[in-house]
């Protein structure tokens, strides 16, 4: 079993839909991120966080360290938010290493 | 002025032989990164190296060899390449504990 699992695995939203992304991890970690790789393939980070909840524009993510769990959300979609979503964290006492989920496709149509 | 970038993004080859992927960051940035994009699209670490150490090796054949020739720059050389070799390879950087930048991807095909 993975160390981070994400849900869904694949997820088709209509524009101006709200989305929710959820990451759940098994491991002690010292920060979670959220990275976003693009049809063309480049990988971009979103967010890392350690505690509560950030946001960037129309994306917001929240963790929750004693459910082990965080979600990323996303207000508004719109085609372009089109991507595959992943979640990884940094294991504690491994303050560079990632592990990463299975990622959670989005497609949003108009 | 790209942050990280990595050459060739194609690598086309045949089995058995030996090919190098180049990357280089111009971030300052202290520790580097090689990771595996497989067929299914699941990423995983293979190196990591801070300041031109290697911090981070993840059970990688030893046909894989990095090489940190400085801070700026992480190469990856792969001896007697196979068929399962076929990937995408990122490399990525970062301060310590710090979010990571990714450069574009370099993939291999072994034939």
């Amino acid at each position: 079993k993975n160390e981070v699992e994400q849900s869904p695995q694949n997820l088709t939203a209509q524009e101006g839909e709200f989305i929710t992304i959820n990451c759940s991890y098994s491991v002690g970690i010292s920060a979670l991120h959220w990275l976003q790789q693009h049809p063309g393939g480049g990988i971009v980070s979103l967010f890392m966080l350690s505690s509560g909840k950030k946001k960037h524009g129309r994306l917001i993510a929240t963790i929750n360290i004693q459910e082990k769990h965080s979600s990323l959300h996303i207000t508004a979609s719109h085609p372009r938010d089109s991507a595959v979503y992943i979640c990884a964290v940094n294991p504690t006492g491994t303050a560079s290493k990632l592990t990463f989920g299975t990622g959670t496709r989005l497609q949003v149509t108009l | 002025d790209t942050a990280v970038s990595q050459t060739p993004k194609y690598l086309v080859t045949q089995m058995g032989n030996d090919k190098s992927i180049k990357c280089e960051q111009n971030l300052g940035h202290d520790t580097m990164y090689w990771y595996k994009q497989d067929s299914k699209k699941f990423l995983k670490i293979m190196f990591s190296y801070n300041n031109k150490e290697l911090i981070i090796n993840e059970t990688v054949p030893n046909r894989f060899s990095p090489k940190s020739p400085d801070k700026a720059h992480l190469n990856l050389h792969i001896n007697s390449l196979e068929l399962g070799d076929s990937a995408v390879y990122f490399c990525a950087s970062s301060q310590v504990g710090a979010w990571q930048f990714f450069g574009p991807g370099t993939r291999l095909t072994v034939l």
